[in-house]
């Protein structure tokens, strides 16, 4: 099976600062990798996807990720972290078949005023 | 918007009672997906569905069981709840072109408390 890490469950960033939440994964084969947030009491929206094609992907709301194949990672990053992102975000990648998707165990983002 | 819907939202239950939560979904996505969501394990995937009276086992699926004989529903059934049951479950759909490789869509959740 595959298996999605996330390093850091809890990381608090200054407003105005660089948000960086970090996901490797372990996979024989490359798959689709996705992130998701999720706000308190709400179910988890999409932010950004890698399937084919260009390795860096933007998301809503200003974020982006980077495929990098050679280190298995696929981080998430913000130029400019607002009050309004505070929030917890999850990493996932396919299955080789396409048809499960494995989550990692989130990252919790704090934003200091 | 998927047009996922949970129900129901919130239930209190106590230790050896069967539960059912249902997900509805307006569109017809072929594949579907209960996970369950805990502190520090993330989403684990509890069954899937690939169509009417097609699922399978995910990574926690003992003491679930699932069924799926419309299309647009996906029935979870703890059969005898347990306090380790107790957790937020979620309701998702895959939505792409091909079906399968597309980006999951959440539901509101199910809040679950065995007592």
């Amino acid at each position: 099976a595959q298996s999605v890490t996330q390093l850091g469950s809890h990381v608090s960033v200054s407003e105005g600062a660089l948000v960086l939440l970090r996901c490797n994964y372990s996979s024989s084969v490359p798959p689709y990798l996705f992130w998701y947030v999720q706000y308190p009491n709400q179910g988890l929206q999409l932010l950004l996807k890698y399937t084919t094609g260009a390795t860096l992907v933007k998301g809503i709301n200003g974020f982006e990720a980077e495929f990098k194949k050679s280190e298995t990672s696929f981080h998430l990053t913000k130029p400019s972290a607002h009050m309004s992102d505070a929030a917890e975000y999850f990493c996932a990648v396919t299955s080789p078949t396409g048809n499960q998707f494995y989550f990692g165990t989130g990252t919790s983002l704090t934003v200091i005023p | 918007d998927a047009g996922i819907t949970q129900s129901p939202r919130h239930k209190v239950t106590e230790t050896g009672t069967p539960v059912t939560l249902r997900c509805h979904q307006t569109e017809n996505h072929r594949y579907m997906y209960w996970y369950r969501q805990d502190p520090g394990h993330g989403l684990r995937l509890i069954h899937y569905s690939y169509g009417v009276k097609d699922t399978d086992k995910g990574e926690v699926s003992d003491g679930y069981s699932v069924s799926r004989s419309k299309t647009e529903d996906f029935l979870l059934t703890l059969e005898s709840a347990t306090s380790s049951q107790t957790s937020v479950y979620f309701c998702a759909i895959s939505v792409g072109t091909s079906g399968i490789t597309g980006e999951l869509f959440f539901g509101e959740g199910s809040r679950l408390t065995v007592l």
